[in-house]
């Protein structure tokens, strides 16, 4: 398997612009998770998908991110629009299981993240 | 969530097992602890996860006491491949997620 999948790895774009990240995770994999890491904040889940479905999405910014996962194998991440502030490295992960009691494993698959400039 | 802390930075030289203890007072009945390594422009890699007492996998060892409130990543024999950052995780079980810290910056010298 290639591991998780995201583009673009790099996107520049101007203030008030629309921004969509894209993500395949790994195939057959149930879970899916965004993240957003700066200097400042560090790495932070933004949003996290089961089976498709949204399940928390507390981590989200603000009303201008939105996330969608139509299918098991493709999500996006869309700002709009976009100011400079939302500049960082959004990754996505994987996983094929999460919170199951008595799982040994937790782990998330990350991707090579998309670093993002907003000008 | 429960918080975790650990210190922001190591050094270490080549050839040595370095230690990184992390703090986790608040932690749940449960919650597990997880390891990530992040290098510079990747991602984050899994590195080990346990409950309790000690897991040992090819290439770190977790020890955990009986309270829970702590962890230690043993990483055995380190090389300069091993300069990152290590991130201490708690959660992961019934939904729970896991939130990233500050992490530890190691850096291995030759």
């Amino acid at each position: 398997d290639a591991g998780v999948i995201q583009s673009p790895r790099h996107e520049v774009t101007e203030m008030g612009q629309e921004v969509t990240l894209r993500c395949k995770p790994i195939s057959g994999h149930d879970y899916l998770f965004w993240y957003r890491q700066t200097m400042m904040r560090g790495l932070e889940l933004l949003i996290y998908f089961n089976n498709n479905v949204p399940i928390d999405d507390s981590g989200m910014p603000e009303d201008r991110f939105s996330a969608k996962m139509p299918n098991a194998s493709f999500s996006t991440l869309k700002i709009q629009p976009s100011e400079p502030r939302d500049s960082a490295v959004y990754f996505c992960a994987s996983s094929p299981h999460w919170g199951l009691a008595g799982s040994s494993y937790n782990e998330q698959f990350f991707g090579p993240g998309t670093r993002l400039t907003v000008l | 969530l429960a918080k975790t802390t650990q210190p922001i930075s190591m050094d270490s030289y080549e050839g040595q097992e370095v230690n990184i203890t992390c703090s986790h007072n608040n932690i749940a009945t449960n919650d597990y602890i997880t390891w990530y390594q992040q290098f510079p422009s990747q991602g984050p890699r899994f590195i080990i996860q346990g409950y309790k007492t000690k897991v040992t996998n090819e290439v770190a060892s977790l020890f955990i006491p009986a309270d829970r409130k702590s962890s230690t990543l043993s990483l055995p024999r380190v090389s300069l491949s091993d300069t990152a950052v290590y991130y201490c995780l708690v959660g992961g079980n019934a939904g729970n997620m896991l939130t990233f810290g500050g992490g530890t910056r190691l850096m291995v010298k030759p």
